[in-house]
This record gives structure tokens, C-alpha cells and sequence, in this order.
């Protein structure tokens, strides 16, 4: 009864590789979004989308790509990772963008690039 | 361009003590800002939510306030538990920012100890 799971929960992986991580919400949002939070716990939003549309486009590298095939699942595609990219990322969800609801988030996926 | 900062960084109370946390937040304008809690290795859980309109949000023994003017909130959490142990996360929608995007502080980790 998961409201907002993501896979995989840790990610290891080498310098130079593309890897994805995958968000699915069952809550009925149309809105959902991907933080990014460092080693100094920052969080940061990267990226939202509203019913499939990109919204949100903060200051990422391009090698960052989201992708949205229904309004219930946003994937994060990463190219060519490097050892930066290193964090821990969060996928949230909320009814509406601009909402005053609050938003609901994953339990986040561990990347490590060595 | 919105800070938001949150003091003390970490915080050890002994059991049954109230726990006062701060944040303030450089930009007034503001559609509401949110007090979360992140346990280890885990995802946030939205703990109060307080409109720009509203001077304090109540939920049990959490008592969250907010001076826009002054631009700072308090949580308070009466008679602390060891299971109160967690980082405390605040964040705040500005007016600007249509589309709900979140802007975190750095948190303040707190140990309740038996």
C-alpha cells in the first residue's frame, strides 16, 4: 500500500555509466517531482511534472533526463554519471502543483558512483 | 532569491523535555511553509503545514507558528520521546514560485535520549 515507492533503493554504480530510477505513485496526484539531497542533507528540487508536462526545469545538467509516461510514474535517466552525482534522490507527488496540499515522498534511492 | 536556514543544526534533549526548533526564511513572500521529519534512510513525512494566512498550526504535541513578517516559524514539540528522534526539515512555497516548489532548509537532527 506503498503511496510513493521508488526502485532501486540503493544504486551503486560506475563513473561514465547511464542508469534510471523509477517513482510510481498510487495516490490519484497529478503532480510529482524529483529532489535531489546531497552529503550536507540539502534538499533540492530538479525537476517537476504536472499530468506528463514538465513544469519545473531547475539548473541540472543535461545529462539528467525525466521522463513521464502517465501521471503516475516519473523516471529519472541519468547518462554518463559522475562521482558529483553522488546522492540521495527523493521522488515526491501532490494533488496539485501550486497547491496548498503538502506533497508526499518516496523513501529515496542511494546513489553511489565510484 | 529565498534562504532558509534552520538553528540549531542538532539538538540532544533528555526525554520529556520540549524541543523548540527554528527557521527563518529570507523572502515574506510566501504561499506557506512546511515543517517535515526524515528518519534515517528514509523519506519525509509531512508534519504541519501552515498557509501564509495562518500564525500556527496545531497537531497533537506538535505546535508549529509562523511570523511572515519577520520571516521565521517555530515547531515545538511538547514532552519529547525518544521516538521523536529524527531530522526536522522546514520549507517554504514562495508566492513567485506558480508551480509548489518546495525550498528546504538543512534541517536540525535531533536525539531525544531515554
Amino acid at each position: 500500500d506503498t503511496a510513493v515507492s521508488q526502485t532501486p533503493k540503493y544504486l551503486v554504480t560506475q563513473m561514465g555509466n547511464d542508469k534510471s530510477i523509477k517513482c510510481e505513485q498510487n495516490l490519484g496526484h497529478d503532480t510529482m517531482y524529483w529532489y535531489k539531497q546531497d552529503s550536507k542533507k540539502f534538499l533540492k528540487i530538479m525537476f517537476s511534472y504536472n499530468n506528463k508536462e514538465l513544469i519545473i526545469n531547475e539548473t541540472v545538467p543535461n545529462r539528467f533526463s525525466p521522463k513521464s509516461p502517465d501521471k503516475a510514474h516519473l523516471n529519472l535517466h541519468i547518462n554518463s554519471l559522475e562521482l558529483g552525482d553522488s546522492a540521495v534522490y527523493f521522488c515526491a507527488s501532490s494533488p496539485l502543483a501550486g497547491s496548498t496540499d503538502t506533497q508526499y515522498f518516496g523513501p529515496g534511492t542511494r546513489l553511489t558512483v565510484l | 532569491k529565498q534562504e532558509v536556514t534552520q538553528i540549531p543544526a542538532a539538538l540532544s534533549v533528555p526525554e520529556g523535555e520540549n524541543l523548540v526548533l527554528n527557521c527563518s526564511f529570507t523572502d515574506s513572500a510566501i504561499y506557506n511553509l512546511q515543517w517535515f521529519r526524515q528518519d534515517p534512510g528514509k523519506g519525509l513525512t509531512s508534519l504541519l503545514l501552515i498557509q501564509s494566512s495562518q500564525r500556527e498550526q496545531t497537531s497533537g504535541r506538535l505546535n508549529a507558528s509562523l511570523d511572515k513578517s519577520s520571516g521565521r516559524s517555530t515547531l515545538y514539540i511538547a514532552a519529547s520521546q525518544p521516538g521523536d528522534s529524527a531530522t526536522y526539515l522546514c520549507a517554504v512555497t514562495r508566492t513567485t514560485d506558480s508551480w509548489g516548489k518546495l525550498q528546504f532548509g538543512a534541517g536540525t537532527q535531533v536525539v531525544v535520549t531515554p
